[in-house]
């Protein structure tokens, strides 16, 4: 089953506010990937987190990795209607074993 | 760079019937992936490759499902007979050197089972 969970499932802001999805695990990971879906759309890869406490940003996203490497962030400042999709965190392998989990995701739209 | 490939990308069948799904990944990517996504939830793996043997199908129903990747390249997906259930979104996915890397996914074939 899942590994992760990610708060909240879904998310409605104004155009311009700011999002966090949180990605929560029971278990200490190794590493961290993040993945965005947009509605009919196939996942693609944001990136990935390594790094205890690891802080990466691209443009208005950041995102973070966990001091104790249980938990990670993604944050977008100032959203906008093309950030409206899915966000999933995916914990790679050997992280749950052979197995590519996705998270629960967090589903994010935006109104304009 | 071309991207991963997939055909068909709808199918519509009645339960009990037999349909494959294609794949082609990206060149030079020695893993790939196949994902079941049911509306409003995540990708979930069914088998993984690395170039043409089998690394983990742990979530693949085995009794339905199947899956072959000749010459370590592009792969197909069997389902034979389908459910009800079965409906959902099959992605395809590759990446250059195991689970640690990206996954660069195709477009999915979107399957109906009536």
């Amino acid at each position: 089953g899942q590994q992760v969970m990610q708060i909240p499932q879904y998310q409605h802001v104004q155009e311009g506010e700011d999002f966090t999805t949180y990605c929560n695990s029971s278990t200490t990971l190794s590493n961290i990937q993040w993945y965005k879906q947009r509605p009919g759309g196939h996942p693609v890869f944001l990136i990935q987190l390594v790094k205890s406490g690891e802080v990466k940003k691209q443009k208005r996203l950041t995102f973070q990795f966990g001091e104790a490497k249980k938990n990670s962030s993604l944050h977008i400042t100032a959203t906008q209607t093309t950030d409206v999709g899915t966000y999933f965190c995916a914990p790679p392998p050997p992280n749950t074993g052979n197995q590519f989990y996705f998270g629960t995701g967090t589903s994010l739209t935006v109104i304009p | 760079e071309a991207g991963v490939a997939q055909s068909p990308r709808y199918k519509i069948i009645e339960k009990r019937q037999s349909v494959a799904f294609w794949c082609n990944p990206i060149s030079g990517h020695a893993t790939l992936y196949w994902y079941q996504q049911i509306l409003g939830q995540g990708p979930k793996l069914l088998i993984q490759f690395q170039n043409n043997g089998v690394v983990d199908d742990s979530q693949l129903p085995k009794d339905r499902f199947s899956a072959e990747r000749l010459k370590g390249v592009d792969s197909t997906l069997k389902i034979q007979p389908a459910k009800l259930e079965d409906s959902a979104v099959y992605l395809c996915a590759s990446s250059f050197a195991g689970l640690s890397n990206e996954q660069f996914f195709g477009p999915g074939t979107r399957l109906t089972v009536l």
